[in-house]
């Protein structure tokens, strides 16, 4: 049972390409979040999805997109990655019936120069 | 003003002392509040959550919410090295929501 795993864990991009961060989780839950950490920021919702097949914004969605490919994966897509889009990004999952407690992958740090 | 507030420390605290930790909430709504523990470099792991006034305990954590007050706390008693971290606060409007709004996390130092 290997939780929730991303990939990459780490990336550098240049500004204006793209690129998926992927994230999988194994314990079949049912919602699945994407996050993003700053320094003196906290953590903060980009999107989620409370089933297969659905997604909705989050705090700060501007510049990405989900996919929700199954109940496994929740992807994120940066289409033009900017250099404010450089952040370390947690995807978590939280079990059915217990959507307050959210398990975190290990996260992926980005850098876009 | 942002939503939940936490001191950014650092926060030392000797060994073996109480450590205790602040959180301040604006949406008066809020019905379900976390704390999380984020050691340097990984992810957040949620270690209490608290739904009524009162206190909560389990094992050397006590989680403390005031509604009224719009604060919640935590204690760590007979504090450890290891439990050197940055504690992250969480409130949720309402249980079930799905949408966690963090703090900016508080970094504590246990000094041996």
């Amino acid at each position: 049972n290997a939780g929730v795993t991303q990939t990459p864990k780490f990336q550098v991009l240049k500004t204006g390409q793209s690129m998926t961060l992927q994230c999988a989780q194994d314990m079949n839950h049912n919602s699945m979040y994407w996050y993003r950490q700053d320094p003196g920021m906290g953590l903060r919702l980009i999107y989620y999805s409370a089933s297969e097949g659905t997604t909705d914004k989050g705090e700060v969605p501007n510049g990405y997109n989900v996919s929700r490919l199954n109940k496994r994966e929740f992807s994120l897509r940066l289409e033009s990655a900017a250099p404010s889009q450089t952040s370390v990004y947690f995807c978590a999952s939280s079990p059915p019936g217990d959507t307050d407690t959210q398990y975190f992958g290990p996260g992926t740090r980005l850098t876009v120069l | 003003q942002k939503e939940v507030e936490q001191n950014s420390g650092p926060l030392s605290v000797p060994e073996g002392a109480i450590a205790s930790l602040n959180c301040t909430y604006s949406d008066r709504v809020s019905q379900s509040f976390f704390w999380y523990r984020q050691y340097s470099g990984k992810s957040p792991e949620l270690i209490m959550s608290i739904y009524s006034n009162g206190d909560k305990e389990d094992g050397r954590f006590t989680a403390q919410l005031n509604k009224a007050s719009q604060y919640v706390s935590l204690l760590i008693r007979d504090s450890q090295p290891s439990d050197s971290a940055t504690y992250l606060c969480a409130v949720m409007p309402r249980v079930g929501n799905e949408k966690l709004t963090f703090g900016t996390g508080t970094r504590l130092t246990i000094i041996p």
